[in-house]
């Protein structure tokens, strides 16, 4: 049970530059976030999803992309990048009993961009 | 919009004390409320879980409680280690949608 994994762990960009970052989740989780971590701002939500095949996005979307089309898969993508996205990006992924409220969040390890 | 704070945003202590982290919202209606240690360059590891419905958790030496209509919730350790040095950050879910706060820094020296 590997619970969330990232990939990859780290990735040098330059502006301009496409890349896609991948989440995989094996606890069969419905929920799925995708994070930014920067010094002094805290975790930032950018997109989440509430199941295969949906999306929606969260406190600072602008920039990102997001697919779940599978549900132990979540992709973050980033058409043209810029050095403001230089930051740690974290995915996690929680479950929820039927009707209640979401349980615990498990996070992956992160992933390190840096974007000249 | 949920607004979370964390005080103090750093702490050092000697090996031993008995510590209160505090965390605040702005928004009572939540669903649960979430403590996270993380370590330098690392993810964030769930320590306790409070639904709203609860006024604490408890795991070894630490104990959270959760005061929702002040918009309060404190995490207690006791006996504090070195080993608990980490930032200690508190998450707030309303609805899907978490909102953490900035984290408080902690230090303990031998």
């Amino acid at each position: 049970n590997a619970g969330v994994t990232q990939t990859p762990k780290f990735r040098v960009l330059k502006t301009g530059q496409s890349m896609t970052l991948l989440c995989a989740q094996d606890m069969n989780h419905e929920y799925m976030y995708w994070y930014r971590q920067d010094p002094g701002m805290g975790l930032r939500l950018i997109h989440y999803s509430v199941g295969e095949g949906t999306t929606a996005k969260g406190e600072v979307p602008d920039g990102y992309n997001v697919s779940r089309l599978k549900k132990q898969n979540f992709l973050l993508g980033l058409e043209s990048a810029a050095p403001s996205q230089t930051s740690v990006y974290f995915c996690a992924s929680s479950r929820t009993v039927a009707g209640g409220p979401l349980e615990t969040q498990y996070f992956g390890p992160g992933t390190r961009l840096l974007v000249l | 919009k949920q607004e979370v704070t964390q005080i103090p945003a750093a702490l050092s202590v000697p090996e031993g004390e008995n510590l209160v982290l505090n965390c605040s919202f702005t928004d009572s209606a939540i669903y649960n409320l979430q403590w996270f240690r993380q370590d330098p360059g690392k993810g964030l590891t769930s320590l306790l879980l409070i639904q709203s419905s609860q006024r604490e958790q408890t795991s070894g030496r630490l104990n959270a409680s959760l005061d929702k209509s002040s918009g309060r919730s404190t995490l207690y350790i006791a006996a504090s280690q070195p080993g608990d040095s980490a930032t200690y950050l508190c998450a707030v879910m309303g609805s899907y949608i978490p909102t953490f706060g900035r984290g408080t820094s902690l230090i303990v020296h031998p």
